[in-house]
């Protein structure tokens, strides 16, 4: 069975500081990485994804993600966050035949303006 | 274009009463997803739909729980009866490829 591990649930950071938020995963066969964000309020949005190739992968809003195979992680980045980047997010698997998601517990970011 | 529908956005009820709850995913997305979402966990899938045939219902609780997608399109989850751990947000999800999710029903069972 698949399964997701985020190692931060609740990161404080100031505006400008830079992010990494961690994300492992248990998986032996192929599988499709995604983050998802939940702003206050909102549906869950898809961030970014990786399915193949190259592994690094850049999505909305500035936000990059590198699938590192040998650790089975694939962290997410950002240089400088906003105030408006205040959000849940969850890192998710998908395993190919299946295709539906396995989803972390989410790490809960706060920005201070 | 449309995004996933969802009915009710809340609904409270006491325990061992039922509810349902409705989704209208994305016009020809033929696979549609329940997830179940604790408060302070990620979600969890119920059950898988491809089409109205049922892919995976592995993590489904069958003596409670109960969904269906009549003619592949809008879809229902049903409780029947509630117990106090069932209450979460049930979100509903749609893809072709990717899934994209709805707004969500925050259910609370008193």
């Amino acid at each position: 069975a698949q399964s997701v591990s985020q190692h931060n649930h609740h990161v404080i950071l100031s505006e400008a500081a830079s992010l990494e938020l961690g994300c492992n995963y248990s998986y032996g066969g192929t599988v499709n990485l995604f983050w998802y964000v939940q702003y206050p309020g909102q549906h869950l949005q898809l961030l970014l994804k990786y399915f193949s190739g190259d592994p690094l992968v850049k999505g909305i809003k500035g936000f990059e993600a590198e699938f590192i195979k040998s650790k089975f992680s694939f962290n997410l980045r950002k240089p400088s966050v906003q105030w408006s980047d205040t959000a849940e997010y969850f890192c998710a698997v998908m395993d190919t035949g299946r295709r539906a998601l396995t989803f972390g517990s989410g790490t809960r970011l706060q920005v201070q303006p | 274009e449309a995004g996933v529908a969802q009915s009710p956005r809340y609904k409270i009820i006491e325990k061992r009463q039922s509810v349902a709850f409705w989704c209208n995913p994305i016009s020809g997305h033929a696979t549609l997803y329940w997830y179940q979402q604790i408060l302070g966990q990620g979600p969890k899938l119920l059950i898988q739909f491809q089409n109205n045939g049922v892919v995976d219902d592995s993590q489904l609780p069958k003596d409670r729980f109960s969904a269906e997608r009549l003619k592949g399109v809008d879809s229902t989850l049903k409780i029947q009866p509630a117990k106090l751990e069932d209450s979460a947000v049930y979100l509903c999800a749609s893809s072709l490829y990717e899934q994209y999710f709805g707004p969500g029903t925050r259910l609370t069972v008193t």
